[in-house]
């Protein structure tokens, strides 16, 4: 099957700096891109669509001055969680479509801690 | 907008055990309907899905059937083991594909000897 990589799987940062989270499409070309973010115990909440080339779609609420994305290849999408404060931590997925049935395929996640 | 409902957990059962996670959805037209499986410190997996009206997705002995009549697309398995134990996610599409899905807020499933 297709696979997905994340990457860091983790990261703790301190309150005020910006964190990057890369998502890889390893087999295939992934001309969209959906990321999620994950409370404890809770279900997935997506924030943004992003189409490579274009500007990401954001979800209602989620600033996306503060989570920036970059999708500027067929294999790569960016997340940049900027001036990370302790309520960004939380656990964010990334998914990868391009298939075509559509199929997302998930990477493993990476969990955010901001101090 | 489109949702689904899923059955509410945490769930305990004992091995070989029969399951049963609700899962319900409103969406306008056809949707695609999938289970997606958590387990513990990992990523989702698409565990089974079905695209059209009565198909029966399955997958590691785990089954559902896309009800149109009912809209529902609930999980079973016959016989649970301690591997089973995770998160479980009910999960729509619209019909256009590389659409985003839309989830379930997820059944923790644990299972014991």
């Amino acid at each position: 099957g297709a696979v997905v990589s994340q990457h860091p799987s983790w990261v703790i940062c301190k309150s005020g700096t910006s964190v990057k989270i890369e998502c890889r499409s390893l087999d295939f070309q992934a001309t969209t891109m959906f990321w999620y973010r994950q409370f404890p115990k809770q279900s997935l909440m997506l924030m943004a669509t992003s189409n490579e080339g274009s500007k990401a779609t954001y979800e209602q609420g989620v600033e996306k001055d503060k989570f920036l994305i970059n999708h500027a290849s067929l294999t790569l999408s960016t997340l940049t969680v900027t001036s990370a404060h302790p309520e960004d931590s939380s656990f964010y997925i990334c998914s990868a479509a391009g298939t075509s049935d559509g199929e997302q395929f998930f990477g493993p996640g990476t969990r955010l801690t901001v101090l | 907008g489109d949702s689904v409902t899923q059955m509410e957990g945490p769930v305990t059962l004992s091995e070989e055990a029969f399951l049963t996670i609700n899962c319900t959805y409103t969406a306008t037209g056809y949707p695609s309907l999938f289970w997606y499986v958590q387990y513990p410190g990992e990523g989702l997996q698409l565990l089974l899905k079905a695209t059209k009206a009565d198909d029966k997705g399955s997958n590691k002995g785990f089954e559902a059937t896309y009800r149109k009549e009912t809209t529902s697309f609930h999980l079973e398995k016959g016989s649970v083991q301690v591997s089973d134990s995770a998160v479980y996610f009910c999960a729509l599409q619209g019909i256009w594909g590389n659409e985003k899905l839309t989830f379930g807020t997820g059944t923790r499933l644990t299972i014991i000897p």
